[in-house]
């Protein structure tokens, strides 16, 4: 199975920053990749997939790059409702596999 | 509006079977490139992967849970069941059933997302 490491863990960020989440698979693949966001107590919804390709509806600030072993998750300027846990997810082959997480909290 | 909706017991003793069932709707699960795949995610945990039925009736499970998982679909009732034997405390998680689509397939790429989610079942695993 691709393991998929996540990093950070956790971040703490203001509102206005930067963020980054990085996605490290143990082997490589193009294409076959999404990011979720889950608030507490609900249930993961769908940011990016593909890659790079911005769910509708999604805000612009989020955006996905990568391919090969490294994939990214970059919100441009932090707002008061990305505070969440965000999950990358490995489609290429079965078993599917999501990432640790990576909880961003407020500063 | 495509909605999914997750149904089942939310106690279970050790041993017992579990039996969940994904009813959805705004989509038919007859169209090609449309799955309904089951995560799960054990409290203050990361997700999982569980299983995966597409249109034409193949099944992917968890290689390590494959033993214990059945996933069936009943396309008239738009509805998908799970059903996961020999339950442990282990299995305590919040169940979460989700439509994946398949996107464009290009060379050595067929990228599926999962969109939209149930609001998920906690299911608790105790004597």
């Amino acid at each position: 199975a691709i393991q998929m490491t996540q990093s950070p863990s956790s971040l703490s960020a203001s509102v206005g920053d930067r963020v980054t989440i990085t996605c490290r698979a143990s082997q490589g693949f193009r294409n076959d990749l999404g990011w979720y966001q889950q608030k507490p107590g609900k249930a993961p919804t769908l940011l990016i997939y593909a890659v790079s390709t911005l769910q509708s509806g999604v805000p612009s600030r989020f955006s996905g790059s990568g391919s090969g072993t490294d994939f990214t998750l970059t919100i441009s300027s932090l707002q008061p409702e990305d505070f969440a846990t965000y999950y990358c997810l490995q489609d290429y082959n079965y078993p599917w596999t999501f990432g640790q997480g990576t909880k961003v909290e407020i500063k | 509006q495509i909605t999914l909706k997750e149904s089942g017991p939310t106690l279970v003793k050790p041993t017992q079977t579990l039996t969940l069932t994904c009813t959805f709707s705004g989509f038919s699960l007859s169209t090609s490139g449309v799955a309904v795949g089951w995560i799960r995610q054990p409290p203050g945990k990361a997700l999982e992967w569980l299983a995966l039925i597409y249109w034409d009736d193949d099944k992917r499970y968890s290689p390590s849970l494959q033993s214990r998982l059945t996933i069936t679909k009943d396309t008239s009732k738009n509805q998908v069941v799970l059903t996961m034997t020999s339950m442990d405390p282990v299995d305590t998680a919040t169940y979460y059933c989700a439509r994946s689509l398949r996107g464009y397939c290009g060379v050595g790429s067929c990228p599926n997302w999962f969109d939209p989610w149930g609001q998920g079942t906690l299911v608790t695993v105790s004597s």
